[in-house]
């Protein structure tokens, strides 16, 4: 079946500070995933997303992720987190243009002073 | 250029009532989606329109929910009868293509409590 996992529901780290956050989806031929970012009470914005070419995305406010194909990942990275950062992040993924597109569960960063 | 608008934010009624959710996507989105998120879960798709047509519904509890997008603009999502089980905060999106692969621009959300 189509899923994705966000492995870690929280993830703590302190001001400047790197963090990944994990996203794992099942295997398929073709497949396109997506990070957006649900800042506290507002909607879901995009990151950043992979649809082909180059496997390391770059995305707004620092963020990255790597499209890692053998080990069916799409971890989300910053090398130094701002108190800004604090937000619930969701990977997701669709396996073709026409295919709805699946979320993680989500995972929310807290970001210490 | 405004953003996806829904309304209400919020919402309380007891089981068995019943509940609309209004929501009107960026103007020229020709996709239209709603996700249900329950707490600590990620957004499930429940419907999504493609101009005036449906073209995913497969997760719609079809007992209890109605979902409509006259004239391929804004669109209504129903509740009759609400259960417990409805308490969620329901998501609206839209996109500028007919493509999965695009962007999805969403509104902040409607929260509906059941009691």
């Amino acid at each position: 079946a189509q899923s994705v996992t966000q492995l870690d529901s929280q993830v703590p780290v302190f001001e400047e500070a790197p963090v990944e956050l994990r996203c794992n989806y099942s295997s398929s031929v073709s497949v396109y995933l997506f990070w957006y970012v649900q800042y506290p009470n507002q909607g879901l914005q995009l990151l950043l997303k992979y649809l082909s070419g180059s496997t390391l995305v770059k995305g707004i406010n620092g963020f990255e992720a790597e499209f890692n194909k053998s080990q069916t990942s799409f971890h989300l990275r910053k090398p130094s987190v701002h108190i800004s950062d604090t937000a619930e992040y969701f990977c997701a993924v669709t396996y073709s243009s026409a295919s709805k597109i699946i979320f993680g569960s989500g995972t929310r960063l807290s970001i210490r002073p | 250029e405004a953003g996806v608008a829904q309304s209400p934010r919020y919402k309380i009624i007891e089981k068995r009532q019943s509940v609309a959710f209004w929501c009107n996507p960026i103007s020229g989105h020709a996709t239209l989606y709603w996700y249900q998120q329950i707490l600590g879960q990620g957004p499930k798709l429940l419907i999504q329109f493609q101009n005036n047509g449906v073209v995913d519904d497969s997760q719609l509890p079809k007992d209890r929910f109605s979902a409509e997008r006259l004239k391929g603009v804004d669109s209504t999502l129903k509740i009759q009868p609400a259960k417990l089980e409805d308490s969620a905060v329901y998501l609206c999106a839209s996109s500028l293509g007919t493509s999965n692969t695009g962007e999805l621009f969403f509104g902040e959300g409607s929260r509906l409590t059941v009691l």
